[in-house]
Parts: structure tokens; sequence; C-alpha cells
């Protein structure tokens, strides 16, 4: 049975870089969302894609993160120039036809 | 704007007891309610939902309670064990998007 998977597990960066992640979503679920996570909070959404379009974007993803899922399959989130406050859980998440939402482990990320 | 709030941070059940977790919401629009249960350093892994025109569901040992005009939902854990022991967030959907709760940290006790 392989679930939502991503890669890396954890990421650590200097201030100013760049980072990539990447989302592998259950086969057949044509719907992919991404979250993020600070301490002590719940899951906040950040976008949602359904095959290869993205049909929303939250307000708190600024214009230094995108997203892109080229072929309806695997997603990337970018995030570029990063802050200490980008340090968070990145979320993955992936659906078919019932509501409920699968998620992956997550991508734990640190900027020193 | 909190739209859904897990007033406890924290909870203490004895094993073999009843864990009830409680959540609130605003939004009278949310049309489904799902819990879900986090281990550090693991993603969220999905529990039990219920939609907003039902007010039980149960599966094994966990049943979710739905009370519209309270705008309240609830998660029984009987018996309890100590594999419980999480994070239990709830959440609610409405276009596609899941909206969280802070989460309420269940420590079941030997």
């Amino acid at each position: 049975d392989t679930g939502v998977s991503q890669d890396p597990r954890h990421k650590i960066t200097k201030r100013g870089q760049n980072v990539t992640f990447r989302c592998d979503p259950i086969s057949e679920h044509n719907r992919l969302y991404w979250y993020r996570q600070t301490l002590g909070q719940g899951p906040e959404f950040l976008t949602y894609f359904q095959n290869e379009a993205q049909l929303e974007k939250s307000r708190l993803l600024s214009d230094r993160f995108s997203a892109e899922r080229p072929k309806g399959s695997f997603s990337t989130l970018e995030i570029q120039r990063t802050e200490q406050g980008d340090s968070a859980m990145y979320l993955c998440a992936s659906r078919y036809r019932k509501e409920t939402q699968y998620f992956g482990p997550g991508t734990r990320l640190l900027v020193l | 704007d909190q739209q859904v709030k897990q007033n406890s941070p924290s909870l203490s059940v004895q094993e073999g007891r009843i864990s009830i977790l409680n959540c609130d919401y605003t939004n009278s629009m949310f049309d489904y309610f799902l819990w879900y249960k986090k281990y550090p350093a693991e993603g969220p892994t999905f529990l039990i939902s219920i939609s907003s025109i039902k007010d039980k569901n149960e599966d094994g040992r966990f049943t979710v309670f739905l009370n519209k005009s309270a705008k309240h939902l609830s998660l029984h854990i009987v018996p309890s064990q100590p594999g419980d022991s999480a994070v239990y967030f709830c959440a609610a959907t409405r276009a596609q998007k899941l909206v969280f709760g802070q989460g309420t940290r269940l420590t079941i006790n030997p």
C-alpha cells in the first residue's frame, strides 16, 4: 500500500537560499493539497491542484512560493529567498472522490 | 479568525476509560468534519469523519458526534489505549480545503 510520500523529510538551509520539496500522491488521487504547520498550530492550507490545474492559493502563499503539478501526478513546492519565518512542517495531502484527505509524512524545514 | 477551535490543549485519561475530545466551529457552511491523529515528526493520520447531515458516526472504538445547533463536535474513544496517546486535530471542510483546529494532546496513563 503506497501512501502519500514526500521528499526530503528534513531540510536545513541558510536564509536567502532556495528550497524545493516534492510530493507524490496516492496514484489514483487527482486532487493534491499543500499545507504548512508551525509549532502548536494545526495545519494551514496553502494551495490545491485538481490534476495539473492549480485552482486555489491561500494568501499565506507569498510571491516567494510557487507550486507546480506538471503532469497531474507529483507536485513540487519551491520557496525562493527563504526567511526564518518559513521554518515549518510542509505537508502534502491527496484525495480522490470522498472528502477525506490523506497526508504524507511532511518535510520539516529549518531556515538558519 | 479561528473558524475551528479546540479549546483544550491537553487531556489526560486513564487506560480503559473513555476519552472525549471537543471541537467548536463558527462557519455554518462547513459540510464535512474530520478527525486526524498525529504523532511527532509524522503527518496527520485520518481517523473518522462525519457529514454535516448526520449527527453520529461510529467506527470501532471511535465515535464522532455532531451538534449543528451548537456548532460543536466531539470524538469519543472507548476504551482508551496507550497507543492512542497523540495530538488530535479536528478539521472542517468546505470548497475543498481543510480548516484545522489547534489540536489537543491526549495522554493515556496506564
